[in-house]
């Protein structure tokens, strides 16, 4: 069976910019999470859809958006971007909506590099 | 107020038992405590997870105290394969779930 797929692996953007990352969860699970990762620390939650619906959102600003498709998919899209937004991005699925007491299953990440 | 601290790192040697210890003083009721592995320019990998007292699976075991403010992974018999960062993980802040990694515990497992 597939994991978690995300898209594209690497991406090199310009200040001011805006980009769209994708990412298809395991077959069957109908939660995606979004998370930021900066070097050197731990992955920083972005977003929560469950069944098409926002159901979690960390401290980010509102250049940060998401969504969530019929499928299951979903997009990351981050406007004007900051050279700061260089990161890691990972795209976890579970299950369950809160994933309380279930396992998330995260993909190799999206590497966004922002000159 | 960090969710989450654990040390920044740790040394071992291949064949050795390693613990690393998690402080969550605030974690709620109904948290679970969860243990990821991460390797470089890689997602992170579930090793573990428990709510109280002794969780053991494969791979390790997780030791949570009664009064949950902390919880210990231990890894049996490390090998070289085992160098990697590891978080434990709250997901409830406020009632809300907001899922907090923290910075995580660099293990070197040495020859």
């Amino acid at each position: 069976d597939a994991g978690v797929t995300q898209s594209p692996t690497h991406l090199i953007k310009t200040r001011g910019q805006h980009v769209t990352l994708r990412c298809s969860p395991i077959s069957g699970h109908k939660s995606v999470s979004w998370y930021q990762q900066v070097l050197g620390q731990g992955p920083q939650f972005i977003f929560q859809y469950y069944e098409k619906e926002e159901r979690g959102r960390g401290n980010f600003p509102d250049r940060f958006s998401a969504r969530q498709f019929p499928n299951y998919s979903s997009e990351l899209n981050v406007n004007a971007l900051l050279l700061g937004d260089s990161a890691l991005y990972l795209c976890a699925s579970s299950l369950m909506r809160q994933a309380l007491n279930t396992e998330a299953f995260f993909g190799q990440g999206t590497r966004l590099t922002v000159v | 107020l960090a969710k989450t601290t654990q040390p920044i790192s740790m040394d071992s040697y291949e064949g050795q038992e390693v613990n690393i210890t998690c402080s969550h003083n605030n974690i709620a009721t109904n948290d679970y405590i969860t243990w990821y592995q991460q390797f470089p320019s890689q997602g992170p990998r579930f090793i573990i997870q428990g709510y109280k007292t002794k969780v053991t699976n494969e791979v390790a075991s997780l030791f949570i105290p009664a009064d949950r403010k902390s919880s210990t992974l231990s890894l049996p018999r490390v090998s070289l394969s085992d160098t990697a960062v590891y978080y434990c993980l709250v997901a409830l802040e406020g009632g809300s779930y907001i899922p907090t990694f923290g910075r995580g515990t660099s293990l070197i497992v040495h020859p």
